[in-house]
C-alpha cells in the first residue's frame, strides 16, 4: 500500500535562510510524487511533480524537490525563504489516479 | 478561464439533516474527486468517479454518496449529517489521460454539523 509520512508538523524559519520539508514514502512501485501548497484559507496549488524523469525536480517560486529512491524520500527545499512562502505543504504520492496526501506542514516564516 | 468551483463556501447545519454539496468543473476532465481536511490528516479521498455514471469508495466513505450524470458536476451527499462530518470539503478533477495526472482543487467548502 502507498502511504507518505511528513516528518514534521510544523517547520519555522527566517526570512531568507534555506527550508527543507522532508517526506518519506512508501510504496509497491516507482512512485509518481507532488508537492501542493495550501495557502491559509485557500485551495492546493500544485508546487512540482516527480514522474520518473529527473530526480531533481524544479517547480514554482524557487521550490525543488529530490527523489532518492535508496532513501524513500522526496524532501522539498528552498534556498531563501519569503514572507510569501508561509503556508502549508503536502507531500502526495499518486497511484491508479488517485492521490494519498501526507499530514501536511506548516511553514512559518520569521522576519 | 476553465476552472473549478464549489458551493456553497461555507454551510452549517443540524445533525441527522441531508445536506449536498456542489462541484463544478469546466475543463472537460474524466476524473473528479471529494476529500475531506481534518488537522493532522491531510486530505482524505471520500469518493471518486472516471466518467459519467462511474462512482468509486474512496478512504472514508462511509455516511456520503456521490452521482456523475455529466462530465461537469460531481455532486456529494451527506444522507443524515453527523458532528464527525464536520470538516472542509475539497473537490479535485484531472484529465484522466495516460500517464500521471496533476489534480486542480476547488476552494472548498467548510462544512458545520451541530
Amino acid at each position: 500500500a502507498q502511504s507518505v509520512t511528513q516528518l514534521d508538523s510544523h517547520v519555522s524559519v527566517s526570512e531568507g535562510t534555506p527550508v527543507l520539508l522532508r517526506c518519506n514514502y512508501s510504496s509497491s512501485y516507482s512512485p509518481s510524487l507532488f508537492w501542493y501548497v495550501q495557502h491559509p484559507n485557500k485551495g492546493l496549488q500544485l508546487l512540482l511533480k516527480y514522474t520518473s524523469a529527473a530526480t531533481l525536480v524544479k517547480g514554482i517560486n524557487g521550490f525543488e524537490a529530490e527523489f532518492k529512491k535508496s532513501e524513500t524520500s522526496f524532501h522539498l527545499t528552498k534556498p531563501s525563504a519569503h514572507m510569501s512562502d508561509a503556508a502549508e505543504y503536502f507531500c502526495v504520492v499518486e497511484y491508479g489516479n488517485k492521490l494519498v496526501f501526507g499530514a501536511g506542514t506548516i511553514l512559518r516564516v520569521k522576519s | 478561464d476553465a476552472e473549478i468551483t464549489q458551493s456553497p463556501r461555507h454551510k452549517i447545519t443540524e445533525t441527522g439533516r441531508q445536506v449536498t454539496l456542489a462541484c463544478h468543473q469546466t475543463w472537460n476532465h474524466n476524473n473528479m474527486f471529494w476529500y475531506r481536511q481534518d488537522l493532522g490528516h491531510g486530505l482524505r479521498l471520500i469518493h471518486y468517479s472516471y466518467g459519467v455514471q462511474d462512482t468509486n469508495k474512496g478512504e472514508v466513505s462511509d455516511g456520503y454518496s456521490v452521482s456523475r450524470s455529466n462530465t461537469e458536476d460531481l455532486p456529494l451527499t451527506l444522507e443524515s449529517a453527523a458532528s464527525s462530518q464536520t470538516s472542509v470539503y475539497f473537490c479535485a478533477s484531472s484529465p484522466g489521460l495516460a500517464g500521471v495526472n496533476e489534480q486542480f482543487f476547488g476552494p472548498g467548502t467548510r462544512l458545520t454539523v451541530l
